[in-house]
């Protein structure tokens, strides 16, 4: 897990701004995945990709979007017509294999102000 | 989908007590099962995982025990330590699947 990097760790929006945090790894994943976290609601999938070029909706992808560019790099940006952005954010990777591990980035705290 | 169940929500012990942790899955596809520890702002990592096709998993003082026909699974801790604190979640992914299914969590708080 040390080999997912988040950036940066904690992040101020003001109300009608775009967001964009950064999430890279250089354990030659293929799969890698956003999670937002709220106090007492566990971990909840916004958006993840298996392969480079292609990514897929998970449970509370409105308001957010992403982009699978390389192979290293799954950046996502939250966007004005998230309500309420305001939450821990954490990436994800794992290998190709289903039901393999998935290893955690730092997070990113979001605060919109 | 998968629905993951996790209880208790909070679990006080004292050093030294043992600590158990259950989930239940609803999907009997589901085959793999790992536990992540979270520490207050941290990441969560990787603590124990246990397959379909194993029972009973053990790491020092950490288990994890699976009960497939009855579809639930649980965090076994022994002797605990004020450094297991923490919040421990579970999660079930189901056969050829990319994506687990998490529970809750669980506040585990160990009292010296």
């Amino acid at each position: 897990d040390g080999g997912i990097t988040q950036s940066p760790k904690y992040l101020f929006r003001k109300e009608g701004q775009n967001v964009t945090l950064s999430c890279e790894q250089n354990l030659n994943h293929d799969a890698m995945y956003w999670y937002r976290q709220d106090p007492g609601q566990g971990l909840r999938l916004i958006y993840y990709s298996q392969i480079v070029n292609d990514f897929q909706k998970g449970d509370i992808a409105e308001g957010y979007s992403v982009s699978r560019e390389k192979k290293e790099s799954f950046p996502l940006t939250v966007t004005s017509a998230q309500k309420n952005p305001t939450a821990f954010y954490l990436c994800a990777s794992q290998t190709q294999g289903a039901g393999d591990t998935q290893y955690f980035g730092p997070g990113t705290r979001l605060t919109v102000l | 989908g998968e629905n993951v169940e996790q209880h208790p929500s909070t679990l006080s012990v004292q050093e030294g007590d043992s600590a158990v942790i259950k989930c239940t899955y609803s999907d009997s596809a589901s085959n793999y099962f790992p536990w992540y520890k979270q520490e207050l702002g941290k990441r969560p990592q990787l603590i124990i995982d246990i397959r379909s096709n194993v029972g009973e998993k053990k790491d020092q003082r950490i288990a994890v025990t699976l009960n497939k026909t009855a579809k639930h699974f649980s965090l076994h801790i022994t002797e605990t330590q004020p450094e297991d604190s923490a919040v421990y979640f579970c999660a079930a992914t189901k056969g050829g699947s990319y994506i687990p299914t998490f529970g809750r969590g669980t506040s585990l708080i160990v009292h010296p």
